[in-house]
C-alpha cells in the first residue's frame, strides 16, 4: 500500500498567484481530510469529504480557498490568489469506514508564498 | 471550549526514563476515540494509540500506553524507556462517534530525549 501521496511536496509561488494542491487517498478509504499546520495556529481542519461529498467545510478560511473530490481517488484543494499568510504544510489524510480506524496523513505539501 | 487540550507546550525526559505527556478532552459524546499521533522533525504525522470511550482496559502498543482516566476526561500518553528517536511534536485527537467524522487535534507537546 502506497499510503496518502501529495504533490507537490513543496510549493513556492509568488503572492497572486493560483496554486493547486492534489491529494490521492489509500485505495478504499472512504473519509479525506484537508489540514493546515502553522507554527502558530497548529493543525487546522479545513474541510473533509465523506463518500466524496464535502460534509463540514467551515475551516476553510475564506472564498479564496476551494476544495474538490471528484471521485474516490482523488481530491484538490486550491487557492486562488495566494498570499503570503497562506503558507503553511498543508496535510491531507484518509480514513476507512469503522469506529476504530485512525487517520492516515500524507507526507505533506509545503507551501510558500512570497 | 477546545475540545482538545494538551498543557505541555515542551518536555524533556532523560533517555531511558518514562515520560507522561498530558491530554484532556471535552466532549458530551457517549462514544468517542481517543488518538495519539507523533511528528518527528521530518514532518509526517504517525499513528502510535487509540483508546476507545467504552474501553475497559488502558491501550497499549509497545512503549506507549494510555493512562485513560474517563471520569477526569484524560488520556495521557505513556512512554516508557524513552529513546533518542521519541525526540518529535505529540499530538492528542478525538473523534466523537455520534456527530460525525471530525477529528479534533490538540496543540501538541514537543518532547525532547536527552542523551
Amino acid at each position: 500500500d502506497a499510503g496518502v501521496i501529495q504533490s507537490p511536496r513543496h510549493e513556492v509561488t509568488e503572492m497572486g498567484q493560483e496554486v493547486t494542491l492534489r491529494c490521492k487517498p489509500i485505495s478504499g478509504h472512504n473519509s479525506l481530510f484537508w489540514y493546515r499546520q502553522t507554527m502558530m495556529r497548529g493543525l487546522e481542519l479545513l474541510i473533509y469529504f465523506n463518500n466524496n461529498v464535502p460534509i463540514d467545510d467551515s475551516g476553510m478560511p475564506e472564498d479564496r480557498f476551494s476544495a474538490k473530490m471528484p471521485n474516490a481517488s482523488f481530491s484538490t484543494l486550491k487557492i486562488q490568489p495566494s498570499e503570503p499568510r497562506d503558507s503553511a504544510v498543508y496535510f491531507c489524510a484518509s480514513r476507512a469506514s469503522g469506529h476504530l480506524n485512525e487517520q492516515f496523513f500524507g507526507p505533506g505539501t509545503r507551501l510558500t508564498v512570497l | 471550549a477546545q475540545k482538545i487540550t494538551q498543557t505541555q507546550p515542551g518536555m524533556f525526559v532523560q533517555e531511558k526514563e518514562a515520560v507522561t505527556l498530558d491530554c484532556t478532552y471535552d466532549t458530551s459524546d457517549p462514544s468517542y476515540g481517543l488518538f495519539w499521533y507523533k511528528q518527528p522533525s521530518s514532518g509526517e504525522m504517525i499513528f502510535l494509540i487509540y483508546q476507545g470511550s467504552y474501553d475497559q482496559q488502558n491501550a497499549t502498543e509497545g512503549r506507549y500506553s494510555l493512562n485513560f482516566q474517563k471520569a477526569r476526561k484524560s488520556a495521557n500518553l505513556v512512554i516508557s524507556a524513552s529513546q533518542l528517536g521519541d525526540s518529535a511534536m505529540y499530538f492528542c485527537a478525538m473523534r466523537e462517534f455520534l456527530t460525525g467524522n471530525q477529528f479534533y487535534f490538540g496543540t501538541g507537546t514537543s518532547l525532547t530525549v536527552i542523551p
